[in-house]
């Protein structure tokens, strides 16, 4: 099975400033990789897929990159309805995995 | 509006079994993959099992293989997870999740709220 490697497993910050989550997949998954955002008592919600691909109504605030088996998301400017969840999950193999999760709390 | 409403969790002891069902509308139910994936309390997600549109391809995770079996009609635009010989750690909300897929790439657009299952004596 593809493992998925999250960092930081927590971060606080501020309204305003910019975050990245990383994430790491244990072998080569081309560009199959998701985000999404999750807040507390619901569902996940979709946020950027194909490692770079803004999900429709997604703010652009909201970005993806890669570079081989890492990926992270940015956030240029957090908002406050930003805190939340974050988790990673490759789409190149069943089963489909996930990280952990980033928990992203307001400082 | 898409709408994925998940039904039949509850309190179970350990080895029993429950059916869940997930009730589908605002899309066109039969030409998606269909999936579970599950979150215990606390704690990430985990993919449980999808679906493919005509049922031609299942796939389970390796925890409730032989276990779970995961079906569909979508004639009544609903999926189900029939969950046997139960244990504590499948405790968890269990998610409905559509597989869109675009350009090759897959991803769960469209989540239910779920349904708590709790297996415990």
């Amino acid at each position: 099975d593809i493992q998925m490697t999250q960092s930081p497993s927590s971060l606080s910050a501020s309204v305003g400033d910019r975050v990245t989550l990383n994430c790491r997949s244990s072998q080569s998954i081309g560009s199959y990789l998701n985000w999404y955002q999750q807040k507390p008592g619901k569902a996940p919600r979709l946020l950027i897929y194909a490692a770079s691909r803004l999900q429709s109504g997604v703010p652009s605030r909201f970005s993806g990159g890669e570079s081989g088996t890492d990926f992270t998301l940015t956030i240029s400017s957090l908002q406050p309805e930003d805190f939340a969840t974050y988790y990673c999950q490759q789409s190149y193999s069943t089963p489909y995995t996930f990280g952990l999760g980033t928990k992203l709390e307001i400082k | 509006e898409v709408q994925l409403v998940e039904s039949g969790g509850g309190l179970v002891r350990p080895g029993g079994s429950l059916r869940l069902s997930c009730a589908a509308s605002g899309f066109d139910f039969s030409y998606y993959s269909m999936n579970w994936v599950r979150q215990a309390p606390g704690k990430g997600l985990d993919w449980v099992s999808s679906i493919s549109s005509s049922s031609g391809y299942i796939f389970y995770a390796d925890s409730v293989k032989g276990r779970f079996t995961i079906s569909r009609d979508n004639a009544k635009k609903s999926l189900y997870l029939e969950m046997n010989s139960l244990r504590a750690e499948d405790t968890a909300i269990y998610y409905c999740a559509s597989l869109a897929s675009r350009q090759g790439h897959y991803y769960f657009d469209y989540w239910g709220l779920g349904t708590l299952v709790t297996v415990s004596s």
